[in-house]
């Protein structure tokens, strides 16, 4: 079985883009769970999605959203890119909400110019 | 003031040595994960604790929920285990991890 796939795996994008970053769960895993890791720091929680309902959000600004597709993917969009931007965004995915273990992809890294 | 505090931060030893990493929480939580992380970014998840103790082949971990602490214990550690060891808590709300900064594992030969 194919684990959590994220696309694309390198992004280099210039101060002031937007950009989308996108995720697809392990099959039938529900929750899907979005990470921004900067160099040489643990991964910071950004946001948290169930059955396409956001259930729980990190302390990021509002330029970072996300959404959960009927088929359980998820996209993780970031407005107005700022060079402290630049991190790998890990998404991960499990079966429930709650005390589930979590399934990580291989991350995007996002480089901002 | 970070919520989870890992040690030590970095982590040399020789082959076949007892290794331990340290783990403590000043939040609430319903759960407890160890992650690992290789270079290049993948991570695996190792354990899910939420009390007692687990346990895979030379890897161990434990947890003390009274003192809000968690270990995970490496035995006959080998270069293979190189790599950084991430502590990851669960708010007890359900909705929220926090993550330490990682504990970096070098095992010489």
């Amino acid at each position: 079985d194919a684990g959590v796939t994220q696309s694309p795996t390198h992004l280099i994008k210039t101060r002031g883009q937007h950009v989308t970053l996108r995720c697809s769960p392990i099959s039938g895993h529900k929750s899907v769970s979005w990470y921004q890791q900067v160099l040489g720091q643990g991964p910071q929680f950004i946001f948290q999605y169930y059955e396409k309902e956001e259930r729980g959000r990190g302390n990021f600004p509002d330029r970072f959203s996300a959404r959960q597709f009927p088929n359980y993917s998820s996209e993780l969009n970031v407005n107005a890119l700022l060079l402290g931007d630049s991190a790998l965004y890990l998404c991960a995915s499990s079966l429930d909400v709650v005390e589930e273990t979590q399934y990580f992809g291989p991350g995007t890294r996002l480089l901002v110019l | 003031k970070n919520e989870v505090e890992q040690s030590p931060q970095n982590l040399t030893a020789q082959e076949g040595e007892f290794i331990t990493i340290n783990c403590s929480y000043s939040v609430g939580i319903s759960a407890l994960h160890w992650l690992q992380q290789h270079p290049g970014g993948g991570i695996v998840s190792l354990f899910m604790l939420s009390s007692g103790k687990k346990k895979h082949g030379r890897l161990i971990a434990t947890i003390n929920i009274q003192e809000k602490h968690s270990s995970l214990h490496i035995t006959a550690s080998h270069p293979r285990d190189s790599a950084v060891y991430i502590c990851a808590v669960l708010l007890n709300t359900g909705n929220q991890f926090y993550f330490g900064t990682g504990t970096s594992l070098t095992v010489i030969p």
